[in-house]
């Protein structure tokens, strides 16, 4: 799971297997939420996103789940292969605040080939 | 392509020394940011701009400065003021105030000696 903090939870899968990294809120005016992957030393590219009149989306081999009732996200990579290797980060909008986007610390992904 | 670019990659500077990181982008974005990143950490939002010639403060604004005089560009000065500035800083744009995807640049990363 993923916390805000100085230590990085990491998640360790075998390639094939399905993973869940999960993610845990704090705004309960959040409307917005979206995940991110960096791989290291680049810059966050966009994986999913969702807004609070969902409770699920889904991407090409991701799922998104929201549960705004005890303020948890969850992303979850289907068939995780080598490549999904990297950190992954969820956001919340703070509409108080200009919408700013507020990151998680981020969760470590490693898959075992 | 249309982008964000963030340049140089890697800077090093020494103690007591200003530094201004670039970033341009040509993906016509009205929203511009810059995030701090440190190892184990979350981004934290330095400052941000809606709007030519606007900025806003961010989380940790103290020791930075930018300026938006041109939709395209929001550079960021590290000033010496900053107690610890060795990071990885992000530049990310938007297309408006709206929740929704922020786009990343590759990042810079500035090292003090």
């Amino acid at each position: 799971g993923e916390s805000v903090g100085l230590h990085l939870p990491t998640l360790s899968v075998q390639e094939g297997d399905n993973s869940i990294i999960n993610c845990a809120y704090s705004n309960s005016a959040s409307d917005y939420f979206i995940w991110y992957k960096q791989e290291s030393g680049k810059g966050p590219q966009f994986i999913i996103d969702i807004r609070s009149n969902m409770d699920k989306r889904q991407g090409q081999r991701v799922t998104v789940l929201l549960n705004k009732t005890v303020k948890h996200l969850s992303l979850q990579i289907a068939a995780t292969q080598p490549g999904d290797s990297a950190v992954y980060f969820c956001a919340e909008n703070w509409p108080e605040y200009g919408n700013k986007l507020v990151f998680g610390a981020g969760t470590i992904l490693r898959v075992k080939s | 392509d249309g982008g964000i670019t963030q340049s140089p990659k890697y800077l090093f500077r020494k103690e007591g020394q200003n530094v201004t990181l670039s970033c341009e982008q040509n993906l016509n974005h009205d929203a511009m940011y810059w995030y701090r990143q440190d190892p184990g950490q979350g981004l934290r939002l330095i400052y941000y701009s809606q709007i030519v010639n606007d900025f806003q403060k961010g989380d940790i604004a103290e020791g930075y400065s930018v300026s938006r005089e041109k939709k395209e560009s929001f550079p960021l000065t590290v000033t010496s003021a900053q107690k610890n500035p060795t990071a990885f800083y992000l530049c990310a744009s938007s297309m408006g105030t709206a929740p929704g995807e922020l786009f990343f640049g590759e990042g810079s990363r500035l090292t003090v000696l």
